[in-house]
């Protein structure tokens, strides 16, 4: 089990500059997760996905923040254009879905927008 | 919307002692799961609790699922350096997808 794999581990980018953040789930997991953490506001769900389908964003903080899972292997977060507020660690994770599956995080991707 | 309460913010303690932390909540839970996180690392899942009153152990740490299904529990017996880091609740209340809210965790120091 290789676990959830985040790339990249750390991104430093400029104010304005497009972000994408990747994450491929636990094989034979169908529900995705994509988190924020904070120091001030701790982890925040952003999106969740259920077999590829976007399910609930309704933490996603503006418009400038997309999600995407084209397959169940791959799903994408990106932040166009970025901003030093939405500097944070941002975790994948994914479950097998069900109230009985727990999530299962990725090491997460540190973001530094200056 | 839902919150958990997760108390205390931090401990500093010696070697061997044990520790406490609890999460409360207002709103109904299903699950209640307890997750550590590493410093450059996510949160890695402790324990699982999936019905009220339910107490469950792993190792030397034990958790419980109050019985109101508003609160959990958990405590480290004996506890050693390598439990320092942060201890997260979280609370599911979706019958369907796994959705999580958490705590905001609990900084452990564990003094040698």
């Amino acid at each position: 089990d290789a676990g959830v794999i985040q790339s990249p581990r750390h991104e430093v980018t400029e104010m304005g500059q497009e972000v994408t953040l990747r994450c491929k789930p636990i094989s034979g997991h169908n529900s995705l997760f994509w988190y924020r953490q904070t120091m001030m506001r701790g982890l925040e769900l952003l999106i969740y996905f259920n077999n590829n389908v976007p399910i609930d964003d309704s933490g996603m903080p503006e418009d400038r923040f997309s999600a995407k899972m084209p397959n169940a292997s791959f799903s994408t977060l990106k932040i166009q254009p970025s901003e030093p507020r939405d500097s944070a660690v941002y975790f994948c994770a994914s479950s097998k879905g069900g109230p009985d599956s727990p999530l299962h995080f990725g090491n997460g991707t540190r973001l530094t927008v200056t | 919307g839902q919150q958990l309460n997760q108390s205390p913010q931090s401990m500093f303690i010696q070697e061997g002692e044990d520790v406490s932390m609890n999460c409360t909540s207002s709103s109904i839970f299903n699950t209640w799961l307890w997750y550590k996180q590493d410093p450059g690392e996510g949160p890695v899942l402790l324990i699982a609790l999936y019905k009220a009153g339910e107490l469950t152990s792993n190792g030397r740490l034990t958790a419980q699922f109050g019985i109101t299904r508003k609160d959990s529990f958990l405590n480290i017996s004996a506890s050693i350096p390598s439990d320092v880091g942060i201890y997260f609740c979280a609370g599911g209340s979706s019958s369907n997808t796994g959705k999580l809210i958490f705590g905001q965790g609990t900084t452990l120091q564990v003094k040698p």
